[in-house]
């Protein structure tokens, strides 16, 4: 069974720029939950999609923006990046909502 | 406010020995508790959970207990290996409303490093 593929898996870009990020959960896992991992932070909870709705959302402002579309996969988006954002994305699924999650490798995204 | 904290950034211990890794919480209303391993360019994996209605779960080499009162868990790792050398995060989960949606806060992580 494919596990959890993020893609890209780096990418560079500079303040202002906007970026999306993509996740393809595991078959049949119906919630995607995207979190950002910095140094100083931790594991910090973005938001949460289940059967295309977004369920749950974390304490990050309005630029960052998800989807799920019909066959689970989602997307992320960040729209005026700051330095700040500097981070790993990490995208994770899971069966259910609550239920154990299976992390994908994440994207490293670097803004300059 | 950080409300699961696991006030030790990095943890060293020797291979065979036993790795305790701590975890504290604020919010009584959390009702599931969940440690992660993370490898550098990886992303997390699940090790081992607990629910609030219960203080203790085994699994292998792993154990973690919950002090409910204290509102503290803990992460045994029993012999500890090199292998097990990761950044564990603990994580705990608020089921709200009618019990579809929740709340998973993690915490910070700890870099435990098992020494051959």
């Amino acid at each position: 069974k494919a596990g959890v593929t993020q893609t890209p898996r780096y990418l560079i870009k500079t303040r202002g720029q906007q970026v999306t990020l993509s996740c393809s959960p595991i078959s049949g896992h119906r919630s995607v939950s995207w979190y950002q991992q910095t140094p100083g932070q931790g594991l910090q909870f973005l938001f949460e999609y289940f059967s295309e709705t977004q369920r749950n959302k974390g304490n990050f402002p309005g630029r960052f923006s998800g989807r799920q579309f019909s066959n689970s996969r989602s997307e992320m988006n960040v729209s005026t990046l700051e330095l700040g954002d500097s981070a790993l994305y990490l995208c994770a699924s899971s069966f259910r909502l609550a239920g154990e999650l299976f992390f994908g490798e994440g994207s490293r995204l670097t803004v300059l | 406010d950080q409300q699961v904290k696991q006030n030790s950034p990095s943890l060293s211990v020797q291979e065979g020995r036993i790795s305790i890794l701590n975890c504290d919480y604020t919010n009584s209303m959390f009702d599931y508790f969940l440690w992660y391993k993370k490898y550098p360019a990886e992303g997390p994996t699940f090790l081992i959970s607990i629910s609030s209605i219960k203080d203790k779960n085994e699994d292998g080499r792993f154990t973690v207990f919950l002090n409910k009162s204290a509102k503290h868990l803990s992460l045994h790792i029993v012999p500890s290996q090199p292998g097990d050398s990761a950044v564990y995060f603990c994580a705990a989960i608020e089921t709200l409303g009618g019990g579809s949606n929740y709340k998973l806060t993690f915490g910070k992580g700890t870099l435990l490093t098992v020494n051959p």
